[in-house]
């Protein structure tokens, strides 16, 4: 079936650099979502990406759909401790609603002390 | 405020009991959704409701029920027939349309079968 892969499953890192997630797709995605959870807390909608190519910003963080539609990046520029957190992306090869949503396992942001 | 809100936020259940997490939002959003999150994995699909009184497997039905009586409400409840129910359960609402929308997610509620 469909699937999302995300790595690396953890990135330890110090504060100040740079942290990167990748997720790849088996299949060519209509759009994908970017989620942050926090420790002991609930996914919060980052961003959602849809055309090929497409490169969005937010203050450090960039976010990339690559141009066949089946992978993803997001790349944190200079970490702060407020990054830390597990981030997810979801795909989805259609465009019915959020259940069709594959969830990649997330990269687990830790700041070395 | 506007949100979805769940609860409890720890339940324990005893093997062989049924058990009944809520969730409610206030976002006037027709579809909801039940997620399961293990640790080290991803979110999977338990149930999703796209309007009151319809509701659609997801992934890991097997051992779960819902119903959807109300917009604002969409229940889970873990059966017995559940053999692996301790995990964090996550309730999600989003607008229903043609286009992907924003989820909006609850605290969540950790069930821990003792």
């Amino acid at each position: 079936g469909q699937q999302v892969m995300q790595i690396p499953q953890y990135q330890h890192v110090q504060e100040g650099e740079d942290f990167t997630t990748y997720c790849n797709s088996s299949t060519t995605l209509s759009n994908i979502q970017w989620y942050k959870q926090r420790p002991g807390g609930h996914p919060v909608f980052l961003i959602q990406l849809v055309k090929s190519g497409e490169v969005k910003k937010q203050k450090r963080l960039t976010f990339q759909f690559g141009e066949a539609k089946k992978n993803s990046s997001l790349h944190i520029t200079a970490t702060q401790t407020t990054d830390v957190g597990t981030y997810f992306c979801a795909g989805s090869a259609g465009f019915n609603s959020n259940y069709q949503l594959i969830w990649g396992a997330g990269t687990k942001l830790i700041i070395k002390p | 405020d506007g949100g979805i809100t769940q609860s409890p936020k720890y339940l324990f259940r005893k093997e062989g009991q049924n058990v009944t997490l809520s969730c409610e939002q206030n976002l006037n959003h027709d579809a909801m959704y039940w997620y399961r999150q293990d640790p080290g994995q991803g979110l999977r699909l338990i149930y999703y409701s796209q309007i009151v009184n319809d509701f659609q497997k997801g992934d890991i039905a097997e051992g779960y029920s819902v119903s959807r009586e109300k917009k604002e409400s969409f229940p889970l409840t873990v059966t017995s027939a559940q053999k692996n129910p301790t995990a964090f359960y996550l309730c999600a609402s989003s607008f229903a349309g043609t286009t992907n929308t924003e989820a909006f997610f609850g605290q969540g509620t950790r069930l821990t079968v003792v």
